[in-house]
């Protein structure tokens, strides 16, 4: 079994409609992220979780918000889903690295494809 | 500025050939990390190398290297005897100390047989 779940893997959606995205991991990481993937663009953070109490913005956070439920389950909400939330998106996980933040590998879910109308 | 550049859109290897894919760097952060991923076709985000900015040896994963050059802000990225499956994107990733963690736009890569 995968260590890094995402549900659902595509979506089709309505500009205006609520949408959730749900992240689980087994991996028993305590470092969650949201990402999304745009063509020519890399990829973007749009939020981070370091415990179930701490949450914080990334580079694009503006239209999204996060739940942060459990260790392993971190959800990325589109409040009133727009066309250009239409991307690819990545729930990542790490381990955290106590004193050396850089080493910090996060490890990716398979992404979930979302297209808003 | 950017953090993270990849000049090379698309490069093209010969099977069994090496290749180089470039990666510069831009950060202030005298502690960093340097990460390549590999994203193939179905599109899920593989980790391949890690390079911290203390390490004194460049870093290697079996056929995949890190041609570090600290003076330089560089951080290539050499697959070493090109297999077909190594056709994919590579995206270059950096890690700063205050845990803001940047990607670049990626490098597409096609083996020919």
């Amino acid at each position: 079994d995968a260590d890094v779940t995402q549900t659902p893997r595509n979506r089709i959606t309505k500009t205006g409609k609520r949408i959730m995205l749900e992240c689980s991991q087994t991996k028993g990481h305590d470092r969650m992220y949201w990402y999304r993937q745009d063509p020519g663009l890399g990829l973007r953070l749009i939020y981070y979780s370091f415990d179930v109490k701490d949450i914080n913005k990334g580079e694009i956070s503006d239209g999204y918000s996060v739940s942060r439920q459990a260790q392993a389950k971190f959800s990325l909400s589109l409040e009133s889903a727009i066309p250009n939330q239409t991307a690819l998106y990545f729930c990542a996980t790490s381990v955290g690295a106590g004193g050396r933040m850089s080493t910090d590998t996060q490890y990716f879910g398979p992404g979930t494809r979302l297209t808003v109308l | 500025a950017q953090k993270i550049t990849q000049t090379q859109p698309g490069m093209f290897v010969q099977e069994k050939e090496a290749v180089t894919l470039d990666c510069t760097y831009d950060t202030s952060d005298p502690s960093y990390g340097l990460f390549w991923y590999k994203q193939p076709s179905s599109g899920e985000m593989i980790f391949l190398i890690y390079q911290g900015s203390y390490d004194q040896q460049n870093a290697t994963e079996g056929r995949y290297s890190l041609n570090f050059q600290k003076a330089r802000k560089s951080a290539n990225l050499v697959i070493s005897a090109s297999q077909l499956g190594d056709s994919a994107m590579y995206f270059c990733a950096m890690r700063e100390a205050r845990n803001q963690f940047y990607f670049g736009t990626g490098t597409s890569l096609t083996v020919i047989p």
